[in-house]
């Protein structure tokens, strides 16, 4: 059974830093690797989807990696803003997705 | 090309009710899948559905609880008798096909169904 765990749990950041966001999980027989956004009381926000066969993807500020061996990928998300605060899920698939319990970040102002 | 559409987005319902969740893929997709996100809690698989057929239901509690997708409209969460710990979020997604395969893999999520049980 896939787990998949996200650190840490939440994270408070100065405007302008960089995010820094980690996922593990434990069964390296994925098909792909997703994160999204989830802001208080509305849906789920694709933000990257990662092949099992890729490295990393980029998009703007965000860029996650996976390394499939060691069963962890990374959000980096570059220059933090006000409006990036919300709750950042990571999921595994396949194909229904296992999702990690989130990091809740806030960027302060 | 709309997303992922789920209505009721608040529905209340006093113990021993029905609760009926509707939700329409994505144009083009013809995959379906429910998850359950309870208060404090992370998302918790359901079921995933092609039209017709229930593909996997491993995460569908045994009782009271039935999804299907029919060939024509939407997909269906039904709870049955509902009780207070059937208070959440429910969630629907759509992928689409992909060359090779059934699914791309790649979600894309509905705003989701508030249930509220009195």
């Amino acid at each position: 059974k896939q787990e998949v765990t996200q650190i840490p749990a939440a994270l408070s950041v100065p405007e302008g830093e960089n995010l820094v966001l980690n996922c593990s999980f434990t069964d390296s027989a994925i098909y792909n690797l997703q994160w999204f956004r989830q802001d208080p009381g509305k849906g789920l926000t694709s933000l990257l989807l990662i092949q099992s066969s890729q490295r990393e993807q980029t998009s703007g500020r965000l860029n996650a990696s996976l390394d499939k061996s060691s069963g962890r990928s990374t959000l980096y998300i570059a220059a933090s803003q006000p409006g990036d605060s919300a709750t950042y899920l990571c999921a595994v698939s396949p194909p229904e997705l296992s999702f990690g319990a989130g990091t809740t970040v806030t960027v302060r102002a | 090309n709309a997303g992922v559409m789920q209505n009721p987005r608040h529905l209340v319902r006093r113990r021993g009710q029905e609760a009926r969740l509707r939700c329409s893929p994505m144009k083009g997709h013809s995959h379906v899948y429910w998850y359950r996100q309870l208060p404090e809690e992370g998302l918790k698989f359901m079921v995933y559905l092609q039209k017709e057929n229930i593909i996997d239901e491993s995460g569908m509690p045994k009782e009271r609880f039935s999804a299907e997708f029919p060939k024509e409209g939407p997909s269906i969460l039904r709870i049955q008798q509902v009780v207070r710990g059937d208070s959440a979020a429910y969630f629907c997604a759509s992928s689409p096909p992909a060359s090779g395969g059934p699914t791309t893999g790649e979600l894309f999520f509905g705003e989701g169904s508030r249930l509220t049980v009195l």
